[in-house]
Formats: C-alpha cells, sequence, structure tokens
C-alpha cells in the first residue's frame, strides 16, 4: 500500500504559467516532506522541504504548501520554465528516517 | 567536491550470479541509502543506515543484503539475482534525519 501518492503521472503547462504538482500520504506520523526532482540519467536532486510545523515554505520561484488535515502538498512553480520540464518527486519522513517517495509527476513547460 | 559516487554505472547479471554495488559519499554525512527505481514506481527503499555499522531494512529488502563498515562506503549486496531485480540503483546520503538526501547518479542493473 503506497504511503505516499502522487495521482497524476504527467502534466503540461505553458511557459511563464504556474505549474502545480499534488501529493498525498496516508501516515499521519509523518513530519518532514520533501520535493526532488529528475533529469534522464541523472540521479534526484533536492529542491525545497517543509516540516509539519510549518504550512508554507518559498525559495524563489518554488513554493511548498501543507495541508496536514487534509494530508496532502503540493509544490507551486512561478514562473514555470522550459528548464523546469522534469519528474518531480515528492517524499516524506517520520521518527524512523526512512524517506518514501511517490510514484512522480512528470513535467513538461511548452514554449 | 565528488558528492555521491555509485560505481559500476552498467551491469549485466546472468540469474543466479551474485554482485556488490558501491556506494562512496566524501561530505562526511551520518545516514545512507539504497532506492530501486522502476517505471511508475518511483524510488522505494531497500535498506538504510544511520551511521558507520548500522543497517536497517527498508521497504523492499529482500533479496538484498548491506554493510556500512566505513562511515563514507554503503555496499548493496546480491547473493543470487534474479530478473525481478532488473532495475535502476540509486544511493543517498545525508547530513542528519531531517536533512536532505543527496543522491549519486545510478547504477543500470539488468538480469537476464
Amino acid at each position: 500500500d503506497q504511503q505516499v501518492k502522487q495521482n497524476s503521472p504527467s502534466l503540461s503547462v505553458q511557459e511563464g504559467r504556474i505549474s502545480i504538482l499534488n501529493c498525498d500520504y496516508t501516515n499521519s506520523m509523518f513530519d518532514y516532506f520533501l520535493w526532488y526532482k529528475k533529469y534522464p540519467a541523472e540521479g534526484p536532486t533536492f529542491l525545497i522541504s517543509i516540516s509539519s510545523i510549518k504550512d508554507k515554505n518559498e525559495d524563489g520561484r518554488f513554493t511548498v504548501f501543507l495541508n496536514k488535515s487534509a494530508k496532502h502538498l503540493s509544490l507551486h512553480i512561478v514562473p514555470s520554465q522550459p528548464g523546469d520540464s522534469a519528474v518531480y518527486f515528492c517524499a516524506a519522513m517520520d521518527s524512523s528516517y526512512k524517506l518514501i517517495f511517490g510514484s512522480g509527476t512528470r513535467l513538461l513547460v511548452r514554449p | 567536491n565528488a558528492g555521491v559516487t555509485q560505481t559500476p554505472k552498467f551491469r549485466v547479471l546472468k540469474t543466479g550470479q551474485s554482485m556488490t554495488l558501491l556506494c562512496a559519499q566524501d561530505m562526511n554525512h551520518e545516514y545512507m541509502y539504497w532506492y530501486r527505481q522502476d517505471p511508475g514506481m518511483g524510488l522505494r527503499l531497500i535498506h538504510y543506515s544511520v551511521g558507520e555499522g548500522t543497517t536497517a531494512k527498508g521497504e523492499v529488502p529482500d533479496g538484498y543484503n548491506v554493510s556500512r563498515l566505513k562511515k563514507q562506503n554503503f555496499l548493496l549486496g546480491l547473493e543470487s539475482a534474479a530478473p525481478s531485480q532488473t532495475s535502476v540503483y540509486f544511493c543517498a546520503s545525508s547530513r542528519g534525519s531531517r536533512s536532505p538526501l543527496h543522491f549519486g547518479n545510478g547504477t543500470r542493473l539488468t538480469v537476464t
């Protein structure tokens, strides 16, 4: 049973618009959440994280929102750029130090 | 500064053969992880280590063993490879329990 779910396998947006990637989780013990970006033939690279004591964290064009009651987080990219085209993974951690990943969403930003 | 280095980059094994994947990090990180990535399934945790000499099971540990004899190295072993272990394997390390993981570029393993 997947504890971290990304229900949209793919997303296509126009350059300059907002990209919104969504992630749901089932384990209420998760208290640390991260987003990673992955290009083909490379390892995932860290984008942004959020602790469960916050509901929002920003870093430049990237903002992560956390809704604990809904067990939902989202990543907003504004404005989207063609170089943002990649697979995005959300991940969650509890006190056992295991980082559990979702299945990923492939983002395509059209010029 | 190399970060996380995985060797080899590619390998083809026959069913029943054994092999060891090596992960080395030069960031003095305490925690290290092994993941596998399969199409449509994201990254699944195989084993991890929270310090030198420690190991723990992840989500999909069966068929794999690990060792962390030195802080900078984390070895993943397949004793008797099976076609179901065909995958891309990623190693990662982190400074602590609430720190981002830094990943290597992966090892593509095919078992025929």
